[in-house]
């Protein structure tokens, strides 16, 4: 089982907003990256550190943490937001890595 | 464009060995930390293994531990994964990409089949 947790499968409506969340041990202490990933594509990372995106990711996609819970915001979902998202942390050794295992975001 | 192409996936038996290659294009290679994440068909991500710009550390999955060499030549701005002792599970496809906890830059990734 990963030691991080993600709900496998979330729904919004088309312009609303909506949160995908991770959860883990290791949240308390390591900063989350989540990543989008579209069929037969590669991920592509949308935010990094405390709520950092790379150049080209639009500003509707915020990060933030509360205790051990890690979340991306979508605010005002567009059609093409529809994929998959994985959470990625620090494990509890620190030197390894752990993915969640993916949420499906349906955008109605 | 800043890029990186994997290669060296294919069919191999059960046991048998394969080494997959990433090449880096238009970035400076050998200041990044370089990580390899692979993802089983209609699967999740796993981290696998990832080497430091200097290549003097590297970090295993357990699953991989001992079976898996990760490696790279910042002479030929490469990176690489040798993998031996393949096991059905480790069928999947094999990403590299840049970074050391968060990764920015990915490549298409090659398929790794291990079936006999």
């Amino acid at each position: 089982s990963s030691e991080l947790t993600q709900d496998p499968a979330v729904s919004v409506a088309l312009g609303q907003t909506v949160r995908i969340t991770c959860q883990g041990d290791s949240l308390s202490t390591y900063y989350a990256s989540w990543y989008q990933q579209k069929p037969g594509q590669a991920p592509l990372l949308v935010i990094y550190g405390k709520n950092n995106r790379p150049s080209g990711i639009p500003d509707r996609f915020s990060g933030s943490t509360s205790g051990n819970t890690a979340s991306l915001t979508i605010a005002g979902a567009q059609a093409e937001d529809e994929a998959d998202y994985y959470c990625n942390s620090r494990g509890r050794s620190g030197n390894h890595l752990v993915f969640g295992g993916g949420t499906k975001l349906t955008v109605l | 464009e800043v890029q990186l192409v994997e290669s060296g996936g294919g069919l191999v038996q059960p046991g048998g060995s394969l080494r997959l290659s990433c090449v880096a294009s238009r970035f400076t290679f050998s200041t990044y930390w370089m990580t390899w994440v692979r993802q089983a068909p209609g699967k999740g991500l796993e981290w696998v293994a990832n080497i430091k710009e200097d290549g003097s550390e590297e970090y295993y999955v357990d699953s991989v531990k001992g079976r898996f060499t990760i490696a790279r030549d910042n002479a030929k701005n490469s990176l690489y994964l040798q993998m031996s002792s393949l096991r059905a599970e480790d069928t999947a496809v094999y990403y590299c990409a840049t970074g050391r906890y968060a990764f920015d830059i990915w490549g298409q990734g090659t398929m790794v089949t291990v079936s006999s």
